[in-house]
């Protein structure tokens, strides 16, 4: 059973390019969230997401930044026109469907993001 | 929302002595504290959780407790090793909420 996965793990822009990091949840899981974390800080939530629904994007950037999780595929996290306050570590969580109160989340390896 | 303190923000110990992390929460409606280890450039890494029916859970040397009433729940790492040098992240969340706030971490770091 595969872990929690993102990819790319590092990823360079130039400023005002945009971001997409991907997400591939373990199996069996239908909740992820997004993290992000600046150096040497702790990990800030962003956005919560089931399939093809967003459940709370509180945590996320209002400009910019855009979330989903469609049907098929991976979860991906957007951000448009990137600036370098930007680059951070983003990292990924799954967790297994509601029930029994079992919210454990798992981290997937994070994507670099560093914006030039 | 739910604001997680935890302190130390670094700690230094002696190989083989024990180490304790300790965090408050704000959130009475918070039912689940897992602790989170994650070492340098690699993803957080889930060591023990606490829900909060129970006030204590051990897991070889790695145990947590929690005190409902006063918010706060602690690490405790006995007979620590040079591996256990890593940044420890406290977390509070509730079975609605689901998303997790995390403390600002303990850098721990093991003297041989």
């Amino acid at each position: 059973n595969a872990g929690v996965m993102q990819n790319p793990r590092h990823l360079v822009r130039r400023r005002g390019q945009e971001a997409r990091l991907r997400c591939s949840p373990m199996k069996g899981h239908s909740h992820v969230y997004w993290y992000r974390q600046l150096p040497e800080e702790g990990l800030k939530f962003m956005v919560y997401l089931q399939k093809e629904n967003i459940i709370d994007e509180s945590g996320m950037p209002k400009e910019r930044f855009s979330a989903e999780f469609p049907k098929e595929g991976p979860s991906i996290l957007r951000i448009q026109q990137v600036v370098r306050g930007d680059s951070a570590a983003y990292f990924c969580a799954s967790s297994p469907p509601s029930g029994g109160g079992r919210n454990e989340q798992f981290f997937g390896p994070g994507t670099r993001l560093t914006v030039l | 929302g739910e604001n997680v303190e935890q302190h130390p923000s670094t700690l230094s110990v002696q190989e083989g002595d024990s180490a304790v992390i300790k965090c408050t929460y704000s959130d009475s409606a918070s039912n689940y504290f897992p602790w989170y280890k994650q070492e340098l450039g690699k993803r957080p890494q889930l060591i023990i959780d606490i829900r909060s029916n129970v006030g204590e859970k051990k897991d070889q040397r790695i145990a947590v407790t929690l005190n409902k009433t006063a918010k706060h729940f602690s690490l405790h790492i006995t007979e620590t090793q040079p591996e256990d040098s890593a940044v420890y992240f406290c977390a509070a969340g509730s079975g609605s909420a689901r998303q997790l706030t995390f403390g600002s971490g303990t850098q721990l770091t093991v003297l041989p």
